[in-house]
């Protein structure tokens, strides 16, 4: 099956600036690559989802890239808020099965 | 909001009870699945379905059972809840090969 490694530490940035997040996954590329957001306590919640043949997607201030060669995908948060503080988890799909990550804490500093 | 529902949110119950815990979706989708998630941890698939009269195990073997009777509901039942079993249990639904929208989950402690 799929390994998925996220950046293992927490990532702590000041508002305004640019948060990268990164997936990397062994074995095969997955059809599709997704992110979500997920709050203490809560269910994660669906951001972005980038095919395997497309390079980047973008969506507001999110943007996600998607690498087959490296397998790794980067997730960007561009002008980040307090707001923005959460869990962020990639997911990979292949056929009918869903591998999440164990997810990256992110805070912004106001 | 996605329309996927959990009940209860929160359950403290004792070793050797069982117990449902109930999930319901009112968008129509075939596929749905179970998810066990520690604090700090990834989540780990226990049990999905791709329609009705239709369930599977998932990655992480588990002493749950589900049952899909109807399209919109996917209960799990713990026949014999132990302490082991304390984690918080999440709820998703999805189209095929689309996202996954996910319920607000059930936190199960097992005293």
């Amino acid at each position: 099956s799929q390994k998925i490694e996220q950046n293992s530490e927490a990532l702590n940035i000041q508002e305004g600036k640019t948060a990268t997040l990164t997936c990397n996954y062994t074995n095969y590329s997955p059809a599709y690559l997704q992110w979500y957001r997920q709050d203490p306590g809560r269910g994660p919640v669906f951001l972005l989802l980038i095919r395997e043949n497309e390079k980047e997607k973008r969506k507001e201030r999110l943007k996600v890239t998607f690498d087959t060669t490296l397998k790794q995908s980067l997730f960007h948060i561009t002008a980040s808020q307090p707001a923005d503080s959460a869990t962020y988890l990639c997911a990979l799909v292949t056929g009918n099965q869903f591998y999440f990550g164990t997810g990256t804490s992110l805070t912004v500093i106001p | 909001e996605a329309d996927i529902y959990q009940t209860p949110r929160y359950l403290v119950i004792g070793t050797g009870k069982k117990i449902t815990l109930e999930c319901s979706q009112t968008m129509g989708h075939d596929k749905m699945y179970w998810y066990q998630q520690d604090p700090g941890m990834e989540l780990h698939l226990i049990h999905y379905s791709y329609g009705v009269n239709s369930t599977e195990k998932g990655d992480l073997s588990s002493e749950s059972t589900v049952s899909r009777i109807r399209t919109e509901h996917f209960p799990l039942t713990l026949e014999s809840a132990r302490p082991s079993h304390t984690s918080q249990y999440l709820c998703a639904s999805s189209e095929w090969g689309t996202e996954q929208y996910f319920g607000p989950g059930t936190r199960l402690t097992v005293t």
